[in-house]
């Protein structure tokens, strides 16, 4: 099956710091990944479509400035929360595609628990 | 825009019996993908089963089978033989076919008691 990574696992930092997320395809390359955010049960919200060589794709109501994305390579996505508050503070989880005939697999990496102070 | 509908916040049932956790779903499409995802205490989404609308054979994988209805919009999981590893949040989700992003039902938290 294909891997995906999140580093880091969880993090906890201060109001107004930026904290980077990554997210790597380990064992196969992925021109398209996924941003999701989840609260405390509930589901996911999808935020950004992230794509290799472009401009990220935000979802309605998700602020482009605050979440920065960087999709580098085809195996690395980054998710940037610049001058993090207490309200920014949830799960962030990030899927990886792979397309496999007329099928686009998604697949999952752990998640991303983020504190803000 | 498409919307996935899971009416069961919470749901239990007893070691070794059988539990239908319910989904339903509003689209125009007439190709697409619908999925049931178990997140469990780890987080980790691990993919349960997936069912293509253009065919009217139901998925099963192992103990775990779908009720999909087309018409009425409903992709139904059926879980059989229950086991204590599948207390699990389970997700409901939606994709168009050749499409990209994913939509998520509100999900329903199941709990196998022994």
């Amino acid at each position: 099956g294909a891997v995906v990574s999140q580093h880091p696992s969880w993090v906890i930092c201060k109001s107004g710091t930026s904290v980077k997320i990554e997210c790597r395809s380990l064992d196969f390359q992925a021109t398209t990944m996924f941003w999701y955010r989840q609260f405390p049960k509930k589901s996911l919200m999808l935020m950004a479509t992230s794509n290799e060589g472009s401009k990220a794709t935000y979802e309605q109501g998700v602020e482009k400035d605050k979440f920065l994305i960087n999709h580098a390579s085809l195996t690395l996505s980054t998710l940037t929360v610049t001058s993090a508050h207490p309200e920014d503070s949830s799960f962030y989880i990030c899927s990886a595609q792979r397309t496999s005939g007329r099928y686009n697999e998604q697949f999952f990496g752990p998640g991303t628990r983020l504190t803000v102070l | 825009a498409q919307t996935v509908t899971q009416s069961q916040p919470e749901m239990s049932v007893q070691e070794a019996e059988t539990v239908t956790l319910s989904c339903t779903y509003d689209t125009s499409e007439n190709n697409y993908y619908l999925f049931w995802y178990k997140q469990p205490p780890s987080r980790q989404m691990i993919l349960v089963i997936r069912q293509e609308a253009y065919k009217q054979q139901n998925a099963t994988e192992n103990r775990f089978s779908v009720n999909f209805q087309k018409a009425a919009k409903s992709f139904s999981l059926k879980i059989s033989d229950s086991q204590l590893g599948d207390t699990a949040m389970y997700f409901c989700a939606f994709m168009k076919h050749q499409g990209h992003d994913m939509r998520f039902g509100a999900g329903t938290r199941l709990t196998v008691k022994p």
